[in-house]
């Protein structure tokens, strides 16, 4: 069965760069969202999208922003990137906006430097 | 408020049965997860339950559910060293687009 693909895997950049990371939901999936996992932790919600709208909000910096397109893929921007942005940032969807499955894809794993 | 708290490790010997306990304080949690997690890979949902339920079994996994005391467990069955890994106790809530609120993990550690 297809899953979340997530672009790309491993992504290094320096302090102060942007990075864009994408996600592509499973077929038929409307739901998009975002979370952050830092070295150790737990995952940390950051935003999702229904719909093309955004549907809720969590603990996302100002200096970063997403949206979902047409084709329901939905892409995270971050720029003047800091140390504590490295971590693992993952894409999960989901069908219908109140869907209570949510299936991650693998992961962009982004290392600032 | 939201808050999901796990402990952070357990050890197992293999063949014998490992429980992973949760607590989350959200009264309104309408579906409570179980996620794994393997190093350097993403979560993967194992099961999750309804909260107006009080267990749900799934070949080596079973779900059980303390409504009154905000509790949630999970058991594995004959665990194997495959099963090493983190598990993640996580919530939905009514209300919102079911963002997750996760614990911080239960490593667990399967021995021979």
């Amino acid at each position: 069965a297809a899953g979340v693909i997530q672009s790309p895997r491993h992504l290094i950049k320096e302090k102060r760069e942007t990075a864009t990371l994408k996600c592509y939901p499973i077929p038929r999936h409307d739901t998009v969202y975002w979370y952050q996992q830092g070295p150790g932790q737990d995952p940390q919600f950051l935003i999702s999208f229904y719909e093309k709208m955004q549907s809720d909000k969590g603990s996302i910096p100002d200096r970063f922003s997403a949206q979902q397109f047409s084709d329901y893929h939905s892409e995270l921007n971050m720029s003047s990137l800091e140390l504590g942005d490295s971590a693992l940032y993952f894409c999960a969807s989901s069908l219908d906006g109140r869907s209570y499955e949510q299936y991650f894809g693998p992961g962009t794993r982004l290392t600032v430097t | 408020g939201e808050d999901v708290e796990q402990s952070l490790f357990l050890s197992v010997r293999e063949g014998d049965s490992s429980v992973i306990n949760c607590t989350y304080t959200d009264s309104s949690s309408t579906y409570l997860y179980w996620y794994k997690q393997e190093p350097g890979a993403g979560l993967q949902l194992l099961t999750y339950i309804f909260s107006n339920m009080d267990m749900k079994q799934d070949q080596r996994l079973t779900v059980l559910l303390n409504k009154k005391d905000k509790h949630l467990s999970l058991r594995i069955a004959d665990t194997q060293t495959g099963d090493s890994a983190i598990y993640f106790c996580a919530e939905s809530i009514t209300g919102g687009y079911n963002k997750l609120i996760f614990g911080a993990g239960t490593r667990l550690a399967v021995h021979p």
